[in-house]
């Protein structure tokens, strides 16, 4: 079966400070992999999405980067964070085909002071 | 361009009531729909999809949800609900031509179920 894991579950950052969260997949290979953040507990906006090693699409400008340096591994990045920054961070991946739902991890609660 | 509403923040039932969360899309192609649910600190779970076929699909829990598409509108209901269904859900939306699976969420909406 395939599983998700994101880490860490939580995380208190100073502003300027770097950050890297990991997200991995296991049990699929080629999966379609994505980055949201959900504030205050509300909606879904969706950061980056990959559709293969290398391949990185930014849906939003922002002080965030993300990488996929292995099939089934996405990160997300930031060289200064800003108060801004702040909120829930949830990986997630689908399949290349049939393209239909998500898997999410369990999020990351950032908080940048 | 794709979207979802979710037009109430808020449901509140009492357990053992029908309850109903609401949905509307608009999308370009013919759409894929979904509904997710999290609880508390903790990522999104699938409840339920409309692809193709019965515009009544079941899902886990025993959710169910009406696709309607001259209304555009995907709500999510269930016959008699539970104090455990009680959490955040989400409706969302996908173009079924991208390929990329790129879903749009709604915002949300809080279900309390009161016993």
């Amino acid at each position: 079966s395939q599983t998700i894991h994101q880490w860490p579950a939580t995380l208190v950052q100073p502003v300027g400070s770097p950050l890297s969260l990991e997200c991995t997949v296991e049990g699929t290979s080629n999966p379609n992999l994505y980055w949201y953040r959900q504030a205050a507990g509300r909606g879904l906006q969706l950061l980056f999405y990959s559709v293969g090693i290398g391949q990185i699409s930014s849906e939003v400008p922002q002080n965030l980067s993300a990488s996929r340096p292995q099939d089934r591994q996405f990160i997300l990045s930031s060289k200064k964070l800003l108060l801004s920054d702040s909120g829930f961070y949830l990986c997630a991946w689908g399949r290349q085909y049939p393209n239909e739902k998500l898997f999410f991890g369990s999020g990351t609660q950032l908080s940048v002071l | 361009a794709q979207s979802v509403a979710q037009p109430e923040d808020q449901v509140n039932v009492a357990e053992g009531n029908p309850l109903t969360v609401k949905c509307t899309y608009s999308v370009s192609g013919n759409p894929y729909l979904f509904w997710y649910v999290q609880y508390p600190n903790r990522g999104l779970q699938f409840l339920l999809k409309y692809i193709t076929g019965d515009n009544l699909v079941k899902g886990s829990y025993g959710f169910e949800a009406e696709f309607n598409k001259s209304q555009t509108s995907f709500h999510l209901k269930k016959p008699s609900a539970l104090v455990s269904d009680s959490a955040l859900y989400f409706c969302a939306v996908r173009d079924m031509r991208t390929n990329a699976g790129k879903s749009t969420f709604g915002d949300g909406t809080t279900l309390t179920v009161k016993p």
